[in-house]
């Protein structure tokens, strides 16, 4: 089974900061790779598809980067919409999510 | 609309069965594989189980394998997950999730609400 390893688990940032994740990986799963965003109480939503590949109405301020078996999705300038969960997820065989990270207000 | 609507979650005894059912709209259902995906309180998202478009392909985590099954009725626009020996630990918030389309297997590009599932004596 591939497993999915995202740091940090939470993020303290303030409005317009760069803000960094990464996942990484067990095996290479070459950029079969989606981002998901979770506010609480809400179901997720995709951003994020093909390790790069922007969802349609997903904001420009969202990137993602990498392959093989590192991986970062990038927030060029945080908004306030932008504080909650973000979640990795592989579907280079079956599919598992990272373990999430949270980004909170500092 | 685009939307997925799920229903049938409820509470049920250990070892008891539940059916939940997704209800599809503003798509071509029968053209793409759909899943459950599960959150427990305050936990991270696990996928559960995948069914291929046409129906012929199923595929599930190892944690429900031999006591979930997952299908489908194009004609009715829905995906069903049949869920039985319930343990506590199937308690959970269940999505329902269309795949996209691309890759070996699929992203999920978009989710319905979620039904809880409690599983208490």
């Amino acid at each position: 089974d591939i497993q999915m390893t995202q740091s940090p688990s939470t993020l303290s940032a303030s409005v317009g900061d760069r803000v960094t994740i990464t996942c990484r990986a067990s095996q290479s799963i070459s950029r079969w790779l989606a981002w998901y965003q979770q506010k609480p109480g809400k179901a997720p939503k995709l951003l994020i598809y093909k390790a790069s590949s922007l969802e349609s109405g997903v904001p420009s301020r969202f990137s993602g980067s990498g392959s093989g078996t590192e991986f970062t999705l990038t927030i060029s300038s945080l908004q306030p919409d932008d504080f909650a969960t973000y979640y990795c997820q592989q579907y280079n065989s079956y599919w598992t999510f990272g373990q999430g990270t949270k980004v909170e207000i500092k | 609309e685009v939307q997925l609507l799920e229903s049938g979650g409820g509470l049920v005894q250990p070892g008891g069965s539940l059916r939940l059912s997704c209800a599809a709209s503003g798509f071509t259902f029968s053209s793409y594989a759909m899943s459950w995906v599960r959150q427990a309180p305050g936990k991270g998202l696990e996928w559960v189980s995948t069914l291929s478009d046409s129906g012929t392909s199923t595929f599930y985590a190892d944690s429900v394998k031999g006591r979930f099954t997952i299908s489908r009725d194009n004609s009715k626009n829905t995906l069903y997950l049949q869920m039985n020996s319930l343990r506590a630990e199937d308690t959970a918030v269940y999505y329902c999730a269309k795949g996209g389309k691309g890759g070996p297997y699929w992203y999920f590009d978009l989710w319905g609400r979620g039904t809880l599932v409690t599983v208490s004596s």
